[in-house]
């Protein structure tokens, strides 16, 4: 079955950067792209970014592009999602979402990221 | 880019049905046929229940329907039941600059 992992959650300080990765599995990873979503305490969903599995292709918000890097590594299905220059507003729990054809069929469980001096 | 605009809250009582807006402007919901709703409970993922205006994937009741006029899309359930109470996103493609966008969310509370 489809399912997608999220690595642990994170607590970085102000001005640092968050990894947080997305291992696939039970299909074939570079089908579809990836989606990364994310959830302020309290708050609606925000559209973050988008990478295409198969070449790599690139979307972001506009309010993020300078501090979102997405990858995929095809070798492990996994993709990634690093945010840098963190601030308190970026506390959030962050989920990656398959993708087709812009819905998202598949959803990770979510990555709690806490930004805290 | 804006979030699509929703309803902060709807209600119903069970057996009833109860619709719940998303307006958007003609550069997304009107403009394209890639709207979805997501179905999210507290603490949860969320979980895709409606996509491409009006089709439901499987394993989703027939009680949720979905549809669009202009620039506002619309998710309906019907005969309402208490596990329908949740959050629920509405989402469109919004072209190559913006790409997707979100609606602010509506908590259907079951009365």
């Amino acid at each position: 079955q489809v399912q997608l992992v999220q690595s642990g959650a994170e607590v970085k300080k102000p001005g640092a950067s968050v990894k947080v990765s997305c291992r696939a599995s039970g299909y074939s990873f570079t089908s579809f792209g990836i989606s990364w979503v994310r959830q302020a305490p309290g708050q609606g969903l925000e559209w973050m970014g988008w990478i295409s599995t198969y070449n790599t292709k690139r979307k972001s918000a506009q309010n993020l592009q300078d501090r979102l890097t997405m990858t995929a590594d095809t070798s492990t299905s996994t993709a990634f999602m690093e945010l840098k220059s963190l601030g308190s507003d970026d506390t959030a729990v962050y989920y990656c979402a398959r993708d087709v054809e812009n819905y998202n069929d598949y959803w990770g469980q979510g990555t709690l990221v806490t930004v805290s001096s | 880019q804006s979030a699509l605009t929703q309803p902060p809250s709807a209600s119903g009582s069970p057996g009833q049905s109860v619709t719940i807006s998303c307006t958007g402007t003609s550069s997304d919901v009107g403009g394209y046929k890639y709207v979805s709703w997501y179905q999210q409970y507290p603490g949860k993922a969320p979980k895709l229940i409606i996509y491409e205006v009006t089709k439901r994937p499987s394993g989703v009741p027939d009680r949720f329907s979905g549809s669009k006029s202009g620039n506002t899309a619309s998710l309906t359930v019907s005969g309402l039941q208490a596990e329908d109470e949740a959050d629920y996103y509405c989402s469109s493609y919004a072209g190559s600059t913006n790409f997707k966008v979100f609606g602010g969310g509506t908590k259907l509370t079951v009365l």
